[in-house]
């Protein structure tokens, strides 16, 4: 059982819809990160929640933190083909070190 | 945000030799950087904790006469796979934490190292 669960693991949607990416958790963490990875290269961070409840927007992507800081969702948008890549929740535990990811969600956006 | 280079970003191998992958963080000191391990669409696989001045800290199954991670500057770890076979062939992933970002949990990427052995 892994620590994030992130949920869904394979979308593939049309340009133009709206989607939702969740990670979740029965621990409480004091941050979570989210990533967006294409092939052959390294995870790209996109933004950091640190506060309960907190809404952050980046363009047509927004990322909430559950009040309980145990779960995170990463919500596109209006989806373009640029989006397609493979998007990674990580944090970190409260009171822990390492950093610790979801198993991913690949995301395919047909034009 | 803050560059984590790692080179090289791809090297392929004889079966029985050894491969050595830096991760250099450029524009910051890195007291930690993290290595990963990731297969085939799926997510990155945590190896080690690298410190600088210390031994690595290997995560549970991952051999660390295998994998053997040097740490000897604020800026450089380096990961030597250590007569490798074909089963070791994966993208090898490090990462590095500034010490300034929020709360101490951003982690930076380098951009990978797709490693073959044949």
């Amino acid at each position: 059982t892994q620590l994030l669960e992130q949920s869904p693991q394979f979308l593939s949607i049309q340009e133009g819809e709206n989607l939702t990416v969740y990670c979740n958790s029965s621990s409480v963490f004091s941050s979570l990160q989210w990533y967006r990875q294409e092939p052959g290269e390294g995870p790209v961070l996109l933004v950091t929640v640190v506060t309960g409840g907190e809404v952050k927007k980046l363009k047509r992507l927004t990322f909430q933190f559950g009040d309980a800081r145990k779960d995170s969702s990463l919500h596109i948008t209006a989806a373009q083909p640029g989006d397609t890549g493979l998007y990674l929740c990580a944090g970190v535990r409260t009171g822990g070190f390492k950093t610790i990811f979801g198993a991913g969600t690949r995301l395919f956006v047909k034009a | 945000g803050a560059v984590v280079s790692q080179h090289p970003s791809w090297v392929i191998c004889k079966s029985g030799t050894s491969v050595k992958i830096e991760c250099r963080s450029l524009d910051f000191q890195a007291t930690t950087m993290f290595w990963y391990r990731q297969f085939p669409k799926q997510s990155l696989m945590l190896m080690a904790t690298s410190n600088e001045g210390s031994k690595a800290t290997y995560e549970q199954g991952v051999e660390k006469d295998k994998f053997l991670i040097n740490h000897a500057s604020l800026t450089l770890s380096t990961l030597t796979v250590t007569s490798a076979h074909p089963e070791d062939s994966s993208f090898y992933i490090c990462s590095a934490r500034t010490g300034l970002e929020v709360l101490n949990t951003e982690a930076f990427f380098g951009q990978g190292t797709r490693l073959t052995v044949v």
